[in-house]
């Protein structure tokens, strides 16, 4: 059960779109589109994001979006805030159903 | 208004146990399967253990396979992880969170609870 891979820290300025990556297998991200993200401020509980690889939950603001190809899932924030900045986690479903595996995460700051 | 809410945490030895438990309130428990997360000082979201809407399938991550038990009571809205024979890697917070998906698990957790905290410490 190896954590997905993603790059440890992404910075921006203000106003600005970044892309997170989040690369699995193709045992995992790879095999369906049953991928979510969660940003996570300091002493917080995660939130979640984005689910099923593109679709945003009710409230979440639409400069959030997500997309996936071949074994890889991003998260791109686009007019970056200064709410954005935080820990963004990927997630998949893997092993045939039967864990769940996270992304080694990745800080969002501003440059 | 939906609420996860843990409660458990607390100092115990290496080899010790210790039950984590969570209160669900605002939604219709018995519909939503529930996920056990756990976060070590510093490091990052490390997924535990899930427990479907009727309690008759669990799955665990591989580091805690064998010595943690995840289960539920759908007439007390209540999800509960036993933790045995706990080791120093174990210590981290532990969240609570509810699947998205009625009935299925997509690992999609769309509420959480604010975590208790364990420690394992000689």
């Amino acid at each position: 059960q190896s954590a997905l891979t993603q790059p440890a820290s992404v910075s921006g300025s203000p106003g600005q779109s970044i892309t997170i990556s989040c690369t699995g297998t193709s045992s995992d991200v790879g095999s369906h589109n049953l991928v979510s993200w969660y940003q996570q401020h300091p002493g917080k509980a995660p939130k979640l994001m984005i689910y099923e690889a593109i679709k945003r939950p009710s409230g979440i603001s639409d400069r959030f979006s997500g997309s996936k190809s071949g074994n890889t899932a991003s998260l791109t924030i686009s007019g970056l805030q200064a709410e954005d900045e935080g820990d963004y986690y990927c997630c998949s479903l893997a092993g045939r159903s039967t864990f769940g595996v996270f992304g080694t995460g990745t800080k969002v700051t501003f440059l | 208004q939906v609420q996860l809410v843990e409660s458990g945490g607390g100092v115990v030895q290496p080899g010790e146990s210790l039950r984590l438990s969570c209160a669900a309130s605002g939604f219709t428990f018995s519909s939503y399967g529930m996920h056990w997360v756990r976060q070590a000082p510093g490091k990052g979201l490390e997924w535990v253990a899930v427990v479907w809407f009727d309690g008759n399938n669990k799955y665990y991550a591989e580091s805690v396979k064998g010595r943690f038990t995840i289960s539920r009571d759908n007439s007390k809205n209540m999800v509960f992880l036993h933790m045995n024979s706990l080791r120093a890697e174990d210590m981290a917070v532990y969240y609570c969170a509810r699947e998205r998906a009625i009935r299925r698990i997509y690992y999609f957790m769309d509420v959480w609870g604010k975590g208790t905290t364990v420690t394992v410490s000689s």
